[in-house]
């Protein structure tokens, strides 16, 4: 159990197109998802809190109109790198976190590069 | 204070030795201390946890030792196998808020 995804794994876009990230929490209801970014050989940065229905918590130094935030459903939340550059280039990793519970589950990664 | 300090930054066992991996922290609001592990392209993997009631937790080859007073947690691997070698993330988290704060890792190599 426990079990989040990602899609897509890999994306390569355009300087100044905007990519959509989803994470889905496919066998429990999170109603708190979290968005991290890694850069090579770096630790996990979290950019922002997601909770169903409510707008995102930013971290400090996070875009809040560069990185859109949505978490319409228990089971999905998103993440649009709007008008994105080459230094958005990183691994964006999801996390969701079940009821009542302290472990976060994390989604595979989705490896984000701007050409 | 929101930090938490980790290392060493790289450890190198021989196969079936002990790796062991430290962190810190500063602040005494932190009640959630998760171990992950991370392979490289994939997202991190919960090994395993503790509060501060316990002063360790077992499971399998993985023990997490917890220092109240010294404000200070371990991971300790045992008969470390060469499937083990990854990158370590230990992390706190401050009561009620859920936010994880990650160590800056460690990279283990398991040489056979």
């Amino acid at each position: 159990g426990a079990v989040v995804s990602q899609h897509p794994s890999r994306v390569i876009c355009k300087s100044g197109t905007s990519v959509k990230i989803e994470c889905r929490s496919l066998d429990f209801q999170a109603t708190t998802m979290f968005w991290y970014r890694q850069f090579p050989k770096q630790s996990l940065m979290l950019m922002a809190t997601s909770n169903e229905g409510s707008k995102a918590t930013y971290e400090q130094g996070v875009e809040k109109d560069k990185f859109l935030i949505n978490h319409a459903s228990l089971t999905l939340s998103t993440l649009t790198v709007t008008s994105a550059h080459p230094e958005d280039s990183s691994f964006y990793i999801c996390s969701a976190l079940p009821p009542a519970r302290d472990e976060q589950y994390f989604g595979p990664g989705t490896r984000l590069t701007v050409t | 204070q929101q930090q938490v300090k980790q290392s060493p930054q790289s450890l190198i066992v021989q196969k079936g030795g002990i790796s062991i991996i430290n962190c810190a922290y500063e602040n005494t609001a932190f009640d959630y201390f998760p171990w992950y592990q991370q392979f490289p392209g994939k997202g991190p993997a919960l090994l395993i946890a503790i509060r501060p009631d316990v002063s360790e937790k077992k499971e399998g080859r993985f023990t997490i030792s917890f220092n109240k007073s010294a404000k200070q947690f371990s991971l300790h691997i045992m008969d470390s196998q060469p499937g083990d070698s990854a990158t370590y993330f230990c992390a706190a988290s401050p009561g009620g808020y859920n936010k994880l704060i990650f160590g800056a890792g460690t990279r283990l190599a398991v040489h056979p």
